[in-house]
């Protein structure tokens, strides 16, 4: 079965610094590949999706993700944080023939 | 605007009580679905549903239930079997059930149960 790995449960990065949160999948076929943003008692936004072509995905707020092939992973990251971008990140893999598999989340703090 | 309403927000109930959590979407897909999330866990999948009067179970459907009579309207009933009830759960939707379809997903009710 699938199943998605995000390193570091809890992340803190300074204002203006840059926000890596790490993401790998288990599959030898790629899946189509997601993060979505949650903020407290809200429900999951989509930040940006790869399904094919280039590899180098870019979404909303700033951010952008790299699907790596040969690394199974699809690491976000944004150039410089904003205190607005504090929030859990989760990352998601869909498989052609199953249903979403949600990695267990990253919460981002932002530090001024 | 098209979207998925969850409601309540927040739900309180008395252990041993059967309650119902409604998800209404109007972005007319075919695909809906119940997650529970709980701190440091991510989301877990209890019941999908790909088509109308038809769901399946998902990874933690003990203790739920759920019906799709309609294709805007997936309930979900937390029974008294659900051992441990309190969580916030999400509803979610995507134009079918496979694909590179995102998930559009509700803003979540809060269950407590005491």
């Amino acid at each position: 079965a699938q199943s998605v790995t995000q390193l570091g449960s809890h992340v803190s990065v300074s204002e203006g610094a840059l926000v890596l949160l790490r993401c790998n999948y288990s599959s030898s076929v790629p899946p189509y590949l997601f993060w979505y943003v949650q903020y407290p008692n809200q429900g999951l936004q989509l930040l940006l999706k790869y399904t094919t072509g280039a590899t180098l995905v870019k979404g909303i707020n700033g951010f952008e993700a790299e699907f790596k092939k040969s690394e199974t992973s699809f690491h976000l990251t944004k150039p410089s944080a904003h205190m607005s971008d504090a929030a859990e990140y989760f990352c998601a893999v869909s498989p052609s023939d199953q249903n979403f598999v949600f990695g267990p989340g990253t919460r981002l703090s932002v530090l001024p | 605007d098209g979207g998925i309403t969850q409601s309540p927000k927040y739900l309180f109930r008395k252990e041993g009580q059967n309650v119902t959590l409604s998800c209404e979407q109007n972005l007319n897909h075919d695909a809906m679905y119940w997650y529970r999330q709980d701190p440091g866990q991510g989301l877990r999948l209890i019941y999908y549903s790909q088509i109308v009067n038809d769901f399946q179970k998902g990874d933690i459907a003990e203790g739920y239930s759920v019906s799709r009579e309609k294709k805007e309207s997936f309930p979900l009933t937390v029974t008294s079997a659900q051992k441990n009830p309190t969580a916030f759960y999400l509803c979610a939707s995507r134009p079918n059930g496979q694909g590179s379809s995102p998930l559009h997903f509700g803003n979540g009710t809060r269950l407590t149960v005491t």
